[in-house]
C-alpha cells in the first residue's frame, strides 16, 4: 500500500487553530472510518490522539478533533499550545489486518 | 504502570539476522492484538507486522513478508520480531504498539536497528 499524503509542515501562533489534512484512497482512508492520530516528540514514545476518526482517548485534551470527508481525513489543533509542537502521523486501517501510515507533518507554534 | 519496553536493537551488516524482543506491563497482555512499527531516518512510520489477541495469527507488509516474523509469548508478556536477510533500508527505530479500536493506542519508545556494513 502507498503511504498517506500529509503536507510536511504547518504552523500557528498560540491560541490560533491548525489543520492537518491526510489523504489517502478509496482502499483505505475512503473505505473505513478507522483513521487514527498520533503525536511525535523526539526521543517519546508516539502517543494515539484521536481514533475511529474522531474519537479522543482518555486524557487527550478536546482542543484536539479530527474528521474525515471521502478520502481525506483532518486534525485540527484548537487554542494552539507550546507543547503542542510536534510531528504528527496519520494512519489508516487497510483492509485484511494491514495499515497504512501518512509521512508525518511538522507542526510549529510561532 | 502500563507499558512497553524494546530491546535489541543492534548494529547488524547486511544480510544478517536480529530477533527484537518487546515487554509489556501493567495489562493483561494475551488480551491485546500487538503490532510492529518502524520509523527510518527522516521518514515517516511504516506499519510492519499484526498478530491477533486470541489465536496468534499474523500478518506482515509486503515490505517485510518473508523475511520478518512476528511472535508473542503470552505466558512472558512479550512480543517478538524476528528479522532475517535485513537491507540497509531496513534501517530504523523500531517499535511495539498495542493494537486497539483499528489503531495503535500504547507505544514503547522504540529500539535502534542500524544495517550497514
Amino acid at each position: 500500500q502507498s503511504a498517506l499524503t500529509q503536507p510536511p509542515s504547518a504552523s500557528g501562533s498560540p491560541g490560533q487553530s491548525v489543520t492537518i489534512s491526510c489523504t489517502g484512497t478509496s482502499s483505505d482512508v475512503g473505505a473505513y472510518n478507522y483513521v487514527s492520530w498520533y503525536q511525535l516528540h523526539p526521543g517519546k514514545a508516539p502517543k494515539l490522539i484521536i481514533y475511529e476518526v474522531s474519537e479522543r482517548p482518555s486524557g487527550v485534551p478536546d482542543r484536539f478533533s479530527g474528521s474525515k470527508s471521502g478520502n481525506m481525513a483532518s486534525l485540527t489543533v484548537s487554542g494552539l499550545q507550546r507543547e503542542d509542537e510536534a510531528d504528527y502521523s496519520c494512519s489508516s486501517y487497510a483492509g485484511y489486518f494491514n495499515w497504512v501510515f501518512g509521512g508525518g507533518t511538522k507542526l510549529t507554534v510561532l | 504502570e502500563v507499558q512497553l519496553v524494546e530491546s535489541g536493537g543492534d548494529l547488524v551488516q547486511p544480510g544478517g539476522s536480529l530477533r527484537l524482543s518487546c515487554a509489556a506491563s501493567g495489562f493483561i497482555f494475551r488480551s491485546h492484538a500487538m503490532n510492529w512499527v518502524r520509523q527510518a531516518p527522516g521518514k515517516g512510520l511504516e506499519w510492519l507486522s499484526h498478530i491477533t489477541a486470541a489465536t496468534s495469527d499474523t500478518y506482515h507488509a509486503d515490505s517485510v513478508k518473508g523475511r520478518f516474523t512476528i511472535s508473542r509469548d503470552n505466558a512472558k508478556n512479550s512480543l517478538y520480531l524476528q528479522m532475517n536477510s535485513l537491507r540497509d533500508d531496513d534501517t530504523a527505530v523500531y517499535y511495539c504498539a498495542r493494537g486497539q479500536h483499528y489503531a495503535f493506542d500504547l507505544w514503547g519508545q522504540g529500539t535502534l536497528v542500524t544495517v550497514s556494513s
